[in-house]
């Protein structure tokens, strides 16, 4: 089973526009990660955020948690084409994965 | 570092051959994995290590095998390779099995079963 599903699957904006994207996981959380794939490349660590945070910044990333929820959020203010990727959340480290949310920035 | 390192990038079998991709990490990291990927689909957990001589099964260990004899080294090998198994591989590592360290990825291995 996947611990991890994010939405929207797609996601296609403008450059210099903000793209969020969710995350919704089952059970409960040590800490929720997020990862970028680049076509055919792999997986990158962005940020990793622990089960007793809210809120964590890393430069044009934003990353929110809802444990009541069983939620995360991903924030990229200020969208460059360079920000084109497949984005994945992953919870603890046996990390299991969704599917994913392909982001497309246009120029 | 050269971080993780995975061999051969590309590998085309047949049905029935059997074979061992290569998974690497010179972090002396005590972690790692293997996943799956398939089109469309996210990573899929195949085994994983959380040290030297210590393994266990993901959420698809069928017609896998690993063994992790020194830190540096967790290669899988495919028993007697099926379509089914054409996928991209990919090899991460991390610091602790305690949680709460980023994942650190291999460039995968793209395999394709005829």
């Amino acid at each position: 089973s996947q611990q991890g599903e994010e939405d929207p699957q797609a996601l296609s904006i403008q450059e210099g526009e903000n793209a969020t994207m969710n995350c919704s996981y089952k059970t409960s959380i040590n800490n929720l990660q997020w990862y970028r794939q680049n076509s055919g490349r792999g997986l990158v660590h962005l940020i990793l955020i622990r089960s007793n945070e809210r809120e964590k910044h890393s430069g044009r990333l934003r990353v929110t948690l809802d444990t009541s929820k069983k939620s995360s959020s991903l924030l990229i203010t200020a969208s460059r084409a360079a920000d084109t990727a497949s984005y994945f959340c992953a919870s603890n480290y046996k990390l299991t994965f969704g599917k994913g949310t392909l982001l497309t920035v246009n120029p | 570092n050269a971080g993780v390192t995975q061999t051969p990038k590309f590998q085309v079998l047949k049905t029935g051959q059997s074979m061992t991709l290569q998974c690497a990490q010179d972090m002396n990291h005590e972690y790692m994995s293997w996943y799956r990927q398939d089109p469309g689909m996210g990573l899929r957990l195949i085994h994983y290590s959380v040290g030297a001589g210590i393994t266990d099964q993901g959420e698809v260990p069928n017609g896998y095998n690993v063994s992790r004899s020194t830190t540096e080294d967790f290669p899988l090998r495919l028993l007697s390779a099926a379509p089914s198994q054409t996928s991209v591989y990919f090899c991460a590592s991390s610091y602790s099995s305690s949680g709460g360290y980023e994942q650190y990825f291999g460039p995968g291995t793209r395999l394709t079963v005829t």
